[in-house]
């Protein structure tokens, strides 16, 4: 249980394009989903963090208007990558809870952005 | 704030060989701690979890850490290295307060040779 998927698990797309990335909880509904951006050997830095039904909560420095996020249901939501660049190009991870306090989060397998 | 600092960005062990990644943390209240497993281009799998119970956790694939507040530590530990052991680890704290948010540390991958 608790499996949590991708889509696409890899994207190329040209510049000035959007990308959209989607994230399902597959065996549980999600009250929660967050979504990281890990690049070539460091950490997960947390992008935004959504609440199914609700705006998401963007960390600082994180723009808004260029990574959309939408949670419309409890087992999906989806990350748009807007007028992409190859800066963008990142392996993007999304994970899922079902709950609040400390519960563990359940971690997509990522998508790779290559932005050309 | 509470934050987690991996000592170590690369760990070299041989096959058979004691495996230790350090973990330590800052927080101002109880902690609840986890540690991550990454295998190349995958999302992330939790090895194990601290939260306010025993202070020797143990996960899965043999691995084990001890909570020890004294030391603000949170080491992981595998007695016997295995080749299928290497990977980038992440330590990571929940943040309280909000959202159900993790902090992770810089990782730390475990190279294992034979």
């Amino acid at each position: 249980g608790a499996v949590v998927s991708q889509h696409p698990s890899w994207v190329i797309c040209k510049s000035g394009t959007s990308v959209k990335i989607e994230c399902r909880s597959l065996d549980f509904q999600a009250t929660t989903m967050f979504w990281y951006r890990q690049f070539p050997k460091q950490s997960l830095m947390l992008m935004a963090t959504s609440n199914e039904g609700s705006k998401a909560t963007y960390e600082q420095g994180v723009e808004k208007d260029k990574f959309l996020i939408n949670h419309a249901s409890l087992t999906l939501s989806t990350l748009t990558v807007t007028s992409a660049h190859p800066e963008d190009s990142s392996f993007y991870i999304c994970s899922a809870s079902a709950g609040g306090g400390p519960r563990e989060q359940f971690f997509g397998p990522g998508t790779r952005l290559t932005v050309l | 704030a509470q934050s987690v600092t991996q000592l170590g960005s690369h760990v070299s062990v041989s096959e058979g060989a004691l495996v230790l990644l350090r973990c330590n943390y800052s927080s101002s209240v109880p902690p609840y701690l986890f540690w991550y497993v990454q295998y190349p281009n995958q999302g992330l799998q939790l090895l194990l979890k601290y939260t306010s119970a025993a202070t020797l956790v143990k996960g899965i694939n043999g691995f084990e850490a001890e909570f020890k507040k004294s030391e603000t530590s949170f080491h992981l530990t595998k007695p016997s290295a295995h080749m299928s052991d290497a990977a980038e680890y992440f330590c990571a704290v929940y943040v309280s307060g909000g959202y159900n948010k993790l902090i992770f540390g810089a990782g730390t991958r475990l190279a294992v040779h034979p």
